[in-house]
């Protein structure tokens, strides 16, 4: 019931764009949005509900799509600060919420 | 505001020990969970409660107790330590967000790293 994320890891240059996906076997709600650097915990990003509400963070954006019970994570002109692990957390329409495994940004110079 | 503080940051324990994990929230947060992160695994639920009073086993609660002490304070406990719970433990609370049915976000504490030796 663990969402699946792709890919695993990527490496990008600064100001380069990249694309984080989340698929989940259920049937979802919600989806979560966290990163968390290195060390440290993981701070909130961005929640989108199925229907279409979104609340987030004004420099990253997200979709859903409810019927593919997918998200994605659209991260433009990457800064620095970007670098860290991303996890989605969906919930499901039996209210259980699961993070995935994560993916690993790093953003070189 | 302190938001989620967690005690120890780091904790050795051998074999068959014991220990409490603590955690406190100061932003009057309902609900509150216990997470475990280990490598590649992610963030899993090991417990949460919805309110005061009430818990509720999450993906891996084996091996865990909590204790919903009041509204501030959440606590986890390791009966019999092994070293599969060497682990990054993680307190989070969260609050649903103004105006929207169904949506919250999660406020993380800093971790705690055991190592069951």
């Amino acid at each position: 019931q663990q969402p699946v994320q792709s890919p695993q890891a990527v490496i990008l240059r600064e100001g380069e764009d990249a694309v984080i996906n989340c698929s989940s076997s259920k049937a979802l709600y919600s989806v979560h949005w966290y990163r968390q650097k290195h060390g440290e915990a993981p701070v909130f990003l961005m929640i989108l509900l199925k229907g279409g509400e979104q609340k987030g963070h004004d420099k990253i954006s997200a979709s859903f799509n409810e019927k593919k019970q997918q998200s994605s994570l659209y991260l433009t002109a990457s800064q620095l600060s970007y670098s860290g692990t991303y996890f989605c957390g969906t919930e499901n329409t039996g209210n259980q919420f699961y993070f995935g495994t994560g993916t690993s940004l790093t953003v070189i110079p | 505001n302190a938001g989620v503080t967690q005690t120890p940051k780091f904790q050795v324990l051998k074999t068959g020990q014991s220990m409490t994990l603590q955690c406190a929230q100061d932003m009057n947060h309902n609900s509150m969970y216990w997470y475990r992160q280990d490598p590649g695994m992610g963030l899993r639920l090991i417990y949460y409660s919805a309110s005061e009073g009430t818990t509720d086993k999450g993906e891996v609660p084996n091996g865990y107790n909590v204790s919903r002490l009041n509204k501030r304070e959440f606590s986890l406990r390791l009966e019999s330590a092994a070293p599969s719970q060497t682990s990054v433990y993680f307190c989070a609370s969260s609050e649903p967000l103004k105006g929207w049915t169904g949506a919250y976000e999660q406020y993380f504490g800093p971790g705690t790293r055991l190592t069951v030796t």
